[in-house]
């Protein structure tokens, strides 16, 4: 089975705290994915990465910057927390071979800022 | 990727067969239909998805109109842990999920 891990599942930080949120998938997927979920929102993409070292801006970049040295590893960065980044961040990954090419998803991190 | 509306909300009784609809009328030649769920506190999990054809997996079956304007997802025999937020998405096949817009979905709620 895919798995997707996320390395806290709840996390309370100050605001101007550094963070970091580490996402690690075993299946040797080439696409790796940052969302966060805020009620009444949906899920929106942040950043996402289709290779080592290689990032894109998905649709909510400001406040966020991402990291890739790894295949397996796709690290989400909060330079400088804010109370508006307080949310649920999930983490996917796919395959870009085969037909099937969907998304596997971590459990996601509760992300609270104060 | 286009758009994709989706009632916000849905009830249906245990045992009966739940048809969620989803419109995406502006959806293009080489864009297939997905479909995700999320039970709460999960992450999304993949269900089905199909570019023109009816498809049936052991989860569900994604019925897509002929104009593949709309389609419908359909639990055959919904259980109370069918219960979750389900998510209708239309992207190019073979981007892996690349800029995979999610919207709100439809809460779907299986009373017993």
């Amino acid at each position: 089975d895919v798995k997707v891990t996320q390395s806290s599942r709840y996390l309370v930080k100050r605001t101007g705290e550094k963070v970091f949120l580490e996402c690690v998938q075993d299946m040797d997927h080439e696409n790796m994915f940052w969302y966060r979920q805020d009620p009444g929102l949906g899920l929106r993409l942040i950043y996402f990465s289709y290779d080592v070292k290689m990032k894109e801006k998905g649709d909510i970049p400001e406040g966020y910057s991402v990291s890739r040295e790894k295949k397996e590893r796709f690290s989400l960065i909060l330079e400088s927390a804010s109370t508006n980044q307080t949310s649920m961040y999930l983490c996917a990954s796919s395959s870009r071979q085969g037909g099937r090419r969907e998304q596997y998803f971590g459990p996601g991190t509760r992300l609270t800022v104060t | 990727d286009a758009k994709t509306t989706q009632p916000p909300s849905m009830d249906c009784a245990e045992g009966r067969a739940a048809n969620l609809p989803c419109n995406h009328s502006t959806i293009s030649g080489n864009e297939y239909v997905y479909w995700y769920r999320q039970i709460h506190s999960q992450g999304p999990q993949y269900i089905i998805h199909g570019l023109k054809n009816n498809e049936t997996n052991e989860m569900a079956s994604l019925i897509i109109t002929e104009d593949r304007k709309s389609s419908t997802l359909i639990l055959p025999h919904a259980t109370l842990r069918d219960t979750a937020v389900y998510y209708c998405i239309v992207r190019v096949g073979g981007t892996g999920g690349f800029k995979t817009i999610f919207g709100a979905g439809t809460r779907l709620f299986v009373k017993a």
